[in-house]
């Protein structure tokens, strides 16, 4: 099993260009998440989904769309990039609340330069 | 608001050390979890364990032990004979009820940069 996998590794943008982030999970895990990551403040969730064809805001949702089509994979969207986006992008995968295995199991992550 | 507070920044010690690694953390919620995570100067995030709140029994993982003490609201993670490949961030975490759908977030502290050196 190869876990949680993020595409691409590493991007450079120039204000004002669009990416997609593609996140794809084998644990047949019905939640994912979007998170970044930005020096000195941990890890702030961006949106997340409880299941295919759903999803929701998180804390830091402003600048980014997502989309949930199929189970596995989980996409990230960034319309019109901003320096602002700049950070390291991490996707989760679990299972839901309540059951034994909700841990949240991370792909390597996707650093995001915007110039 | 559900908050998680490492007050270490930053810490370095020779190797064969014991280091421990302090986690606060604030909630109303009476069933939660906690969860450190490793990150590594390769930058992916490691689960390392994952706690109840309605279980306080410490665990002991090789070198690595947790202890969970609600009364203090505290989980700190203690290294044994710590050893360079240890030297990472560590992060700890409490895992959040999200109304909307029915999700959980993980609320992070800032992380803790453990270095160790020979």
């Amino acid at each position: 099993n190869a876990g949680v996998t993020q595409t691409p590794k590493f991007r450079v943008l120039k204000t004002g260009q669009s990416m997609t982030l593609l996140c794809a999970q084998d644990m047949n895990h019905e939640y994912m998440y979007w998170y970044r990551q930005d020096p000195g403040m941990g890890l702030r969730l961006i949106h997340y989904s409880v299941g295919e064809g759903t999803t929701a805001k998180g804390e830091v949702p402003d600048g980014y769309n997502v989309s949930r089509l199929k189970k596995q994979n989980f996409l990230l969207g960034l319309e019109s990039a901003a320096p602002s986006q700049t950070s390291v992008y991490f996707c989760a995968s679990s299972h839901p609340p309540g059951r034994t295995q909700e841990t949240q199991y991370f792909g390597p992550g996707t650093r995001l330069l915007v110039l | 608001a559900q908050k998680v507070t490492q007050a270490q920044t930053e810490i370095s010690v020779v190797e064969k050390e014991d280091v421990t690694l302090d986690c606060v953390y604030e909630t109303r919620d009476t069933t939660y979890y906690l969860f450190w995570y490793k990150q590594p100067p390769s930058g992916e995030l490691v689960f390392l364990i994952r706690r109840n709140s309605f279980d306080e029994q410490n665990e002991i993982s090789g070198r690595y032990s947790w202890n969970f003490q609600k009364s203090t609201s505290s989980f700190n993670f203690t290294i044994t004979a710590s050893q360079v490949v240890d030297s990472a961030v560590y992060f700890c975490a409490l895992s959040e009820r999200i109304l909307t759908g029915g999700g959980n977030k993980l609320t992070f502290g800032t992380g803790t940069q453990l270095k160790v050196e020979l």
